[in-house]
């Protein structure tokens, strides 16, 4: 079963503006990671964030966290047509390091 | 390129047979795990190999079996295939269990049951 729903479903945005993805899970976790899969292919790593941080930076990635709502966001700034991908974000099975529940995983696409 | 390899790309089976997806794992890496992907969902994850022995398993019948081998490379084999086995599959390997190390993603099988 799905852990985690990507809200939206989809986007498209212009070169240039600014994506912003959100997350929602149902358990409790120690950490959330955000993931881009480009075409049905294999998944890239973006960025983790711990139960104990709110924010974090990477590049032009800026990820949230807010326990008490059970929610995440994921904004990318300044896109390019390379960004579009789907997006998906993973939250840890209870008592697991990493084997992974994914969200369902929003569609972005970037218009030149 | 994450060095997670598998094969095949991509298969096409009928409903009953039986088929078997391959793993190598990024180099140093002893643990692979397997996720199941159709389309317009997200990854399922099916179960977990560390050190050459089961670590967990999703919500999938017994019909989905695996096997890592010495060199950490792992096999997913599925039995009695059903219409509804038909997605990608995705490997992902790291260096032990905890959540914070990195997985690494292989491209996939896609795999069609007619």
């Amino acid at each position: 079963s799905q852990q985690g729903e990507e809200d939206p479903q989809a986007l498209s945005i212009q070169e240039g503006e600014n994506a912003t993805m959100n997350c929602s899970y149902k358990t409790s976790i120690n950490n959330l990671q955000w993931y881009r899969q480009n075409s049905g292919r294999g998944l890239v790593h973006l960025i983790l964030i711990r139960s104990n941080e709110r924010e974090k930076h990477s590049g032009r990635l800026r990820v949230t966290l807010d326990t008490s709502k059970k929610s995440s966001s994921l904004l990318i700034t300044a896109s390019r047509a390379a960004d579009t991908a789907s997006y998906f974000c993973a939250t840890p099975r209870r008592n697991t390091g990493n084997q992974f529940y994914f969200g369902t995983g929003t569609s972005l696409t970037v218009i030149p | 390129e994450t060095g997670v390899t598998q094969s095949p790309t991509h298969l096409i089976k009928t409903r009953g047979q039986q088929v078997t997806l391959r793993c190598s794992s990024q180099s140093g890496h002893n643990t692979v795990s397997w996720y199941q992907q159709a389309l317009g969902q997200g990854p399922q994850f099916i179960f977990q190999y560390y050190r050459e022995e089961e670590n967990g398993r999703g919500n999938f019948p017994p019909r989905f079996s695996g096997l890592q081998f010495p060199n950490y490379s792992s096999e997913l084999n599925v039995n009695a295939l059903e219409l509804d086995d038909s997605a990608l599959y995705l490997c992902a390997s790291s260096l032990g269990l905890q959540g914070t190390e990195t997985q690494y993603f292989g491209p996939g099988t896609r795999l069609l049951v007619l």
